[in-house]
């Protein structure tokens, strides 16, 4: 089964501050993987996503990810972030037509 | 262009009903997946549908089914409610089976 672990519930960052979230995943196979946002009243949305190739991703929004493979990890960064970047962000993994999503992260951006 | 819809957007219901939600996913998606979304947590993947056929499922009981109708639109089916299943229920489709999903703003349902 597979499984998707993010470390940070909830996080508060200043604005201009750097953004690290982490993302573990448990599965051997093959996976594709996933980091999306949620902004307050808003429907979840994709940031950013990793099916092969340059482990670098880099998505909407300045956001960009990093796949280490022998980690399992997939963590999000942003170098700095804004008050606009307020939400709650969800890491996710799919194969062989299931997902799995962490229980996610809240960032609050303090102006 | 439409995105997903759901309906209804909130539900109330007794223990013991039985409750229908609905998704329509956007124009050309042809794959269609089913969460459920508790407070404080992720979504919860419950069913996948592909070209009207299942493709996956989670670890949810009997009581929750769903099909894929031809035109792609979808439905989710509980049986025998329990409190435990009220939730934000979510809809995303995709364009294939696998890639980016688009998601619905989900039904609240609330068991009482």
């Amino acid at each position: 089964a597979q499984s998707v672990s993010q470390h940070n519930h909830h996080v508060i960052l200043s604005e201009a501050a750097s953004l690290e979230l982490g993302c573990n995943y448990s599965y051997g196979g093959t996976v594709n993987l996933f980091w999306y946002v949620q902004y307050p009243g808003q429907h979840l949305q994709l940031l950013l996503k990793y099916f092969s190739g340059d482990p670098l991703v880099k998505g909407i929004k300045g956001f960009e990810a990093e796949f280490i493979k022998s980690k399992f990890s997939f963590n999000l960064r942003k170098p700095s972030v804004q008050w606009s970047d307020t939400a709650e962000y969800f890491c996710a993994v799919a194969n062989a037509g299931k997902s799995t999503f962490g229980d996610g992260t809240t960032l609050t951006v303090k102006p | 262009d439409a995105g997903v819809t759901q309906s209804p957007t909130h539900l109330i219901k007794t223990r013991g009903q039985q409750v229908t939600l609905r998704c329509s996913p956007i124009s050309g998606h042809k794959s269609v997946s089913w969460y459920q979304q508790v407070l404080g947590q992720g979504p919860q993947f419950i069913f996948q549908y592909y070209e009207k056929e299942e493709r996956g499922r989670g670890n949810f009981p009997d009581r929750f089914s769903a099909r894929q109708f031809p035109n792609y639109s979808s439905e989710l089916n509980v049986n025998a409610l329990l409190l435990g299943d009220s939730a934000l229920y979510l809809c995303a489709s995709r364009l294939q089976g696998a890639g980016e999903a688009f998601f619905g703003q989900g039904t609240r349902l609330t068991v009482v």
